[in-house]
């Protein structure tokens, strides 16, 4: 396993569509994370997953938002009716339980048009 | 509180030390840590250190942390072009939730 990876790397849509964004943890990873960021700041916390739980929620992550981690492995982030504020790019992050290290993936740019 | 605070830009000669400063809010943060950012990249783990030390060295790269303060620096020796990038610092609260400081744009001059 060679890291965190994430699909697509950049995704191009109108206003109004929905998309989904795919996360591969590092596989013996329990704890997968989830952050958006955009230009100029540093990443913005969203949600995170211990296992296939959803622990923990941003006030950021608004409705339009969901998330899932079926079978305690891959994630999928959703974005409903897309804002042309939602235009960022999204990290996600894998840790172990017991070390708090987070190792992120390369991030899949959003482009709202 | 949330604020992580860092200077938003620094520049350097290529062969000299580079410094970029944190200041954090959570005196309960267990760990504390910088990431590298190069463009349209995600973010890269370059070290962490954990609450109880003051200082950690590992090759160029040395972190220093002033519990009382709330500061956290990194220290880059001999710092070369390919070290251009924005550091973040990083630490732990309460919720196992990241809070990320805005980043520092380091810029290394040949």
């Amino acid at each position: 396993d060679t890291g965190v990876s994430q699909n697509p790397r950049h995704k191009i849509t109108k206003r109004g569509q929905n998309v989904t964004f795919r996360c591969d943890p590092i596989s013996e990873h329990n704890r997968l994370y989830w952050y958006r960021q955009t230009l100029g700041q540093g990443p913005e916390f969203l949600t995170y997953f211990q296992n296939e739980a959803q622990l923990e929620k941003s006030r950021l992550l608004s409705d339009r938002f969901s998330a899932e981690r079926p079978k305690g492995s891959f994630s999928t982030l959703e974005i409903q009716r897309t804002e042309q504020g939602d235009s960022a790019m999204y990290l996600c992050a894998s840790s172990l339980d017991l070390t708090e290290t987070q190792y992120f993936g390369p991030g899949t740019r959003l482009l709202v048009l | 509180g949330e604020d992580v605070e860092q200077s938003l830009f620094l520049s350097v000669r290529e062969g000299d030390s580079s410094v970029i400063n944190c200041t954090y809010t959570d005196s309960s943060s267990t760990y504390l840590y910088w990431y590298k950012q190069e463009p349209g990249a995600g973010l890269q783990l370059l070290t962490y250190i954990f609450s109880n030390m003051d200082m950690k060295q590992d090759q160029r790269l040395t972190v220093l942390l002033n519990k009382k303060d709330k500061h956290l620096s990194l220290r880059i020796a001999d710092t070369q072009t390919g070290d251009s990038a924005i550091y973040f610092c990083a630490e732990i609260q309460p919720g196992n939730q990241f809070y990320f400081g805005t980043g520092t744009s380091l810029t290394v001059i040949p």
